[in-house]
């Protein structure tokens, strides 16, 4: 089982729908859970901290599940400018600086 | 300003060439990163500094060698290039190097190798 992992979609939805992300981690100790944003051709960016009661952020929402070993990410009102691939950050086991990268979930949103 | 700059933005070469992709951030960070993202994205740690000192050296070849003159600069040096080194290298810094920090990511070096 890869130590982070994404559906890599496309998920193509309409402008002002909602769409959810799963992401799911292999080892039980990880403890510290992000979502990056990349753009096309660009740098990944910090869209959100995962805490283990959920955090909102405008039209974001991210929860972890640790029972089920996911974190998930709700966008509501989707804009145009949402499109991007969403990248699931996980620490590593055993190393306290270390992250995995997923390999991202694709949205494009659709006018 | 730029927070995390990097140079080259686009560097394509000849297999077995040597080449250096540079580094810098003005964010005060004590921690530096070095990714590799492939053709299929998929985002790859390669190397760590924290305060000049090299704390994760991931299952990368000898022909790649990070170099951190200080804590604010983090060069990366590829010898004998070869087809398989294609791909978009970032370089990244956090506050203190702890997986809780957020990492902030230069724009991306372009590597194609001919």
């Amino acid at each position: 089982r890869k130590e982070v992992e994404q559906d890599p979609g496309p998920f193509n939805v309409p402008e002002g729908a909602t769409v959810a992300f799963n992401c799911t981690y292999s080892n039980s100790a990880s403890q510290s859970f992000f979502w990056y944003r990349q753009d096309c051709r660009k740098e990944p960016k910090l869209l959100m901290s995962v805490y283990s009661s959920g955090n909102e952020d405008g039209r974001f929402t991210a929860q972890l599940n640790r029972a089920s070993q996911y974190i998930s990410l709700l966008i509501r009102d989707s804009k145009l400018s949402d499109s991007a691939t969403y990248l699931c950050v996980v620490n590593a086991p055993g190393g306290y600086q270390k992250v995995t990268f997923g390999t991202g979930t694709k949205l494009q949103v659709i006018p | 300003d730029t927070a995390v700059s990097q140079t080259p933005k686009y560097l394509v070469t000849q297999m077995g060439n040597d080449k250096s992709i540079k580094c810098e951030q003005n964010l005060g960070h004590d921690t530096m990163y070095w990714y590799k993202q492939d053709s299929k994205k998929f985002l790859k740690i390669m190397f760590s500094y924290n305060n000049k000192e090299l704390i994760i050296n991931e299952t990368v070849p000898n022909r790649f060698s990070p170099k951190s003159p200080d804590k604010a600069h983090l060069n990366l040096h590829i010898n004998s290039l070869e087809l398989g080194d294609s791909a978009v290298y970032f370089c990244a810094s956090s506050l203190g190097g702890a997986s809780t920090d957020t990492q902030y990511f230069g724009p991306g070096t372009r590597l194609t190798v001919l």
